[in-house]
Parts: structure tokens; sequence; C-alpha cells
């Protein structure tokens, strides 16, 4: 199984609970990605790890938002004292080395905020 | 500020003829441009792609289109299948910005058998 995996498929929290999701990337890809698509809007950019570098968080909407890639495998985004606003389904990609390789997105999480 | 944008957010179409999704961008700093394909409850999954040195690409039945002085890029994919339908992102992406994506809202396209 060589693509990229996402857990859980689904999540129904309560407001002002932490949730946390998770992407396991295809192996042997440096680069991890995580957007997020709200009802009815594009992908929204979040979060970008390549390799050992510092990871580009221009895109995280609030800093109840935070996102860890441990051995330059798995990544977990955290979601603190979620809100409403912050339902959507969010979506992991990997990518092999540079900008210009093909990323690979994953199924998505759909997070539910009541 | 939306930096790309698909204006027309659905599309239909008969099976077996031309469907053109467009896409506009604002970022002058974009230099790759590609186009995603999403069905439901999937992840998007890659398409097809151009870099600002061409205007044009072409991959069997699609083909992207780019006007740089306009700022646009369009997707033709002929002849039209009913598999073909689904919602197509359009992305971009700069030389100063890493690996992220900037995407558009999506267009989605019916094609009718």
């Amino acid at each position: 199984g060589a693509g990229v995996s996402q857990s859980p498929s689904n999540k129904v929290t309560e407001k002002g609970k932490d949730v946390e999701l998770r992407c396991d990337p295809i192996s042997g890809h440096t680069a991890l990605y995580w957007y997020r698509q709200s009802l009815g809007q594009g992908l929204e950019f979040l979060i970008y790890f390549q390799g050992n570098s510092a990871p580009d968080k221009s895109g995280l909407p609030s800093d109840r938002f935070s996102a860890e890639r441990t051995g330059g495998s798995v990544s977990t985004l955290t979601i603190q004292r979620t809100q409403q606003e912050d339902s959507a389904v969010y979506l992991c990609a990997s990518s092999f080395l540079s900008r210009r390789d093909t990323q690979y997105f994953g199924p998505g999480t759909r997070l539910t905020v009541l | 500020d939306q930096q790309v944008k698909q204006n027309s957010p659905s599309l239909s179409v008969q099976e077996g003829r031309i469907s053109i999704l467009n896409c506009d961008y604002t970022n002058s700093m974009f230099d790759y441009f590609l186009w995603y394909k999403k069905y439901p409850a999937e992840g998007p999954t890659f398409l097809i792609s151009i870099s600002s040195i061409k205007d044009k690409n072409e991959d069997g039945r699609f083909t992207v289109f780019l006007n740089k002085s306009a700022k646009h890029l369009s997707l033709h994919i002929v002849p039209s299948q009913p598999g073909d339908s689904a919602v197509y992102f359009c992305a971009a992406s700069g030389n100063n910005q890493g690996g992220k994506l900037i995407f558009g809202q999506g267009t989605e396209l019916s094609v009718k058998p």
C-alpha cells in the first residue's frame, strides 16, 4: 500500500476540545504538506515540512494549530480548543523531493466541530 | 486575497464534446501551474502541469494552455467522457514559496452521456 494514508477518516468533536490528525506519507518522500478544504472552498495551505529544514508555518490560521513531523515520516496536526469554523476536510500530501515533484494526497480527515 | 481564481463553480458538457476549465491568477511570481482532479471522499489526484516557460502542455485527452500576459490558464479535455465528472482544481507555485501550492476554488465538471 504505497499511498498517503490519514487517520481518522472522520472526527466529530465538541467545541473547545483538542484533536489530533495523523498523516503517513509515502515512504521515501521528504516533503509533507497539510491543506484544508472548507465547505465550498478550495484547498488552503496550512504547513509544509521539507527534510530537516524548519517547517513553513505561514498558512496556519491561528496559534491553536500546530504540527509535528517525527523522524522525517509521520506527521500529526493538532488543533487545540477547536472552534466551529475549524470544521473542514484536512488533507495531507507528500512529494519526493523538489518543489516540482508531484504532490500525492491522502483521502483526508473530515473534522466536524459541534 | 484569492491569488488563484476559478470563476466558474460548475460546468456541464455533453459526452464527446470539449470541456474547457478556466483559471486566473494574480501573483506574477508564480512559475509553475498544475491541475488536480478530485472525486468525492477522495484526495485530489494530479492531472497535468505546465511551467511558465511553456504555453502549452499536452497529455492524451488533456491539454493545459498558459497565457502569462493575461495571467490565465485553461484545461481542455477532449473528448470528454462521463468518467471525467469530478471537481477540478487549478493550483500554482512560485519559486519563492517552497513547495506549497495555492489552489483555486474548484470547478465541478459534469459530463452527460
